[in-house]
């Protein structure tokens, strides 16, 4: 496509529910990047890929949050055992060698 | 730690005023990147700067990136209600893929 895609938009969780965030890049993009952002702030760093490799996910808060781009396209984060600190939007960005990073439109993750 | 001091926080002027947003830090960036974000969107990109000194404009936004390559900002003429938004700047380093972000400004016109 020509925009990075983000599904599902919205998603409500009962605590302790495990899900998935998806994100499409936009294709040929080498670079793609998770984000956390709390309402009114700057997107906070979770992890980033370069093709299918994860080279860094120091962002990531605790070690229930994994995140996977097997083929070096689609990538997923999941977040096991959510709790309600866990609510945010969760934003997913790709970028080629010119590293400008064009945003997908978040996922608003509600944690009951 | 590598900063990028985003100001004011908060804005809320009146139609068809001007104002400035401004983003600081100690490093030096080889680009510097404005995103504009409405609620429930994600940040969409207005522009980069890469060359100290540079000046580029968008209709009635004119961004500036220092001479130093360690500012930047944003100015406004004539705002209208639907420039309203958080303004988010982003700078990158030559020794990092990341970017470092500044916390946002978020801007509200009023009619």
């Amino acid at each position: 496509g020509a925009g990075v895609s983000q599904s599902p938009r919205y998603k409500v969780a009962k605590r302790g529910q495990d899900v998935a965030l998806r994100c499409d890049p936009i294709s040929g993009h080498v670079s793609l990047f998770w984000y956390q952002q709390a309402l009114g702030q700057g997107p906070e760093f979770l992890t980033y890929f370069q093709n299918e490799a994860q080279l860094d996910k120091s962002g990531l808060p605790s070690d229930r949050f994994f995140a996977e781009r097997p083929e070096g396209s689609v990538s997923t984060l999941k977040i096991q055992r959510t709790q309600q600190e866990d609510s945010a939007v969760y934003l997913c960005a790709s970028s080629s060698l010119d590293r400008v990073q064009f945003f997908g439109p978040g996922t608003r993750l509600t944690v009951l | 730690t590598q900063l990028l001091e985003q100001s004011p926080q908060f804005l809320s002027i009146q139609e068809g005023e001007n104002l400035t947003v401004y983003c600081n830090s100690s490093s030096v960036f080889s680009s510097l990147q404005w995103y504009r974000q409405e609620p429930g969107e994600g940040p969409v990109l207005l522009v980069t700067v890469v060359t100290g000194g540079e000046v580029k404009k968008l209709k009635r936004l004119t961004f500036q990136f220092g001479d130093a390559r360690k500012d930047s900002s944003l100015h406004i003429t004539a705002a209208q209600p639907g420039d309203t938004g958080l303004y988010l700047c982003a700078g990158a380093l030559d020794s990092n893929y990341q970017l470092i972000w500044g916390a946002g400004t978020k801007l509200i016109i009023k009619p």
